[in-house]
């Protein structure tokens, strides 16, 4: 089957940094995506790992390790703005297409 | 108008009432996605559309319908709903279909549906 987990929610402070763990178990898997959605709106693409290791994009980072099925996402520098979802969300092309396969998300709340 | 645009932003219909959804992309993507977004609920995949063909239908009821008459647009037509249906509704758009590279989906605000 297929399956992705991430914390519900959680908190940090401005300025802090912090870390969204993501676990799945998935079949043909082929990238992990993760999205922010701020409340009512659009989710919005962050980063894309496909291979083993750290992408580091400003503030956000996103590391894959595909042989314990992990990711996390890396905030720093927090900003009251970093209030959000983040999504993870995986790829699988069982199916020979471009097919995403979300978590429910984990909430963050940055405080000052 | 830039990206992907819904409308409308909100909707409360009746069971019986007959409502369509509209998606535009402005990216000059060649696929098509309706995604329904519950709360504290993962985002499910309704529908997939690559140049116009429906390529998924993820066991989707037939009260939902979906209709994509060029690349650029993507309705979903609504009717005899149910309370359960009452979502957030989104849309995204992607280069294409490839696994290859990030190829990401751009998103749409969505369409907040409630179902009385």
């Amino acid at each position: 089957g297929q399956n992705i987990d991430q914390p519900t929610e959680m908190t940090a402070t401005e300025g802090a940094i912090v870390q969204i763990n993501c676990t799945y178990q998935t079949s043909g898997f082929n990238g992990l995506f993760w999205y922010q959605q701020h409340a009512g709106e659009a989710p919005t693409f962050l980063s894309y790992n496909v291979l083993d290791g750290l992408e580091e994009k400003g503030r956000f980072s996103s590391f894959l390790s595909r042989s314990k099925g992990y990711s996390y996402l890396l905030l720093k520098e927090l900003q009251m703005k970093d209030s959000a979802s983040y999504l993870c969300a995986v790829r699988d092309n069982r199916r020979g297409y471009n097919k995403l396969i979300f978590g429910a998300g984990t909430r963050l709340a940055v405080h000052p | 108008e830039t990206g992907v645009t819904q409308t409308p932003r909100h909707l409360v219909m009746g069971m019986t009432n007959k409502k369509s959804l509209k998606c535009e992309q402005h990216l000059g993507h060649n696929a098509m996605y309706w995604y329904k977004q519950s709360a504290k609920k993962p985002l499910e995949l309704m529908f997939v559309y690559s140049l116009e063909e429906r390529v998924e239908n993820n066991s989707v009821p037939s009260r939902f319908s979906p209709e994509c008459p060029n690349s650029s647009h993507l309705f979903l037509h609504l009717h005899t709903l149910q309370p359960e249906d009452s979502a957030l509704y989104l849309c995204a758009s992607s280069q294409d279909l490839s696994s290859g590279g990030a190829n990401e989906q751009f998103f749409g605000p969505g369409t907040r549906l409630t179902v009385l």
